[in-house]
């Protein structure tokens, strides 16, 4: 399986932007790149998903390199409540698979005042 | 809209006891999942269902029985509960066709074996 690369952890100030990057050089052209979050003493909760193209929601923006070998999630203005650990993963586009998602150790994200 | 319930909230067992861990959909969802999450890792998936009737394995299966006897309920069963099984338990569903890139995940059950 394609495996991913996230920092350990990252800081922002509050109403500032957070960029959080993941590597994932072996990705295969049918993975798609989903984005999950978990807030303390919570479960998983879905964030965006992508396979080549940028996409946008309410929540986050994915932006998607050209050769798909790195992507980065966009949180447009950090607050006091997206302090959370974001995980990075990869799905293979075969519906079966889409409940098997491998989480790593994602990235801490610390907002501050 | 309850989502993806999941009973009971904490738990502490002796080493030996069974027990089961209920989770419930209310979307309809054919898909079900149960993942463990040890302290400071990822989550990785025990079992899953794609039906109900049909289960399958995942990545840690040992230890744990699933049945899916409805669409709504996931039970996972710990025949034997043993000090490795201390973790915390996400229980998870998704829809099919354009629902199927979403996960739901339950609060969780903290599970303490002692």
């Amino acid at each position: 399986d394609a495996k991913t690369t996230q920092p350990n952890s990252m800081e922002s100030n509050e109403e500032e932007p957070v960029h959080l990057p993941c590597n994932h050089s072996t990705i295969s052209g049918t993975d798609y790149i989903h984005w999950y979050r978990q807030l303390p003493s919570q479960g998983p909760e879905y964030v965006i998903h992508g396979l080549t193209s940028n996409v946008n929601n309410r929540m986050a923006s994915l932006a998607i390199a050209e050769d798909r070998k790195s992507s980065t999630l966009i949180l447009h203005r950090a607050t006091l409540r997206d302090a959370a650990v974001y995980y990075c993963i990869l799905r293979p586009i075969n519906t079966g698979t889409a409940s098997k998602l491998t989480f790593g150790t994602g990235t801490r994200l610390q907002v501050t005042l | 809209n309850a989502g993806v319930t999941q009973t009971p909230k904490f738990q502490v067992l002796k080493t030996g006891q069974s027990m089961t861990l209920q989770c419930a959909q209310d979307m309809n969802h054919e898909y079900m999942s149960w993942y463990r999450q040890d302290p400071g890792m990822g989550l990785r998936l025990i079992h899953y269902s794609v039906g109900a009737g049909i289960t399958d394995q995942g990545e840690v299966p040992n230890g744990y029985n699933v049945s899916r006897s409805t669409t709504e309920d996931f039970p996972l069963r710990l025949l034997s509960a043993a000090p490795s099984q201390t973790s915390v338990y996400f229980c998870a569903s998704r829809g099919a066709g354009t629902g199927k890139n979403i996960q739901y995940f339950g609060a969780g059950t903290r599970l303490s074996v002692l």
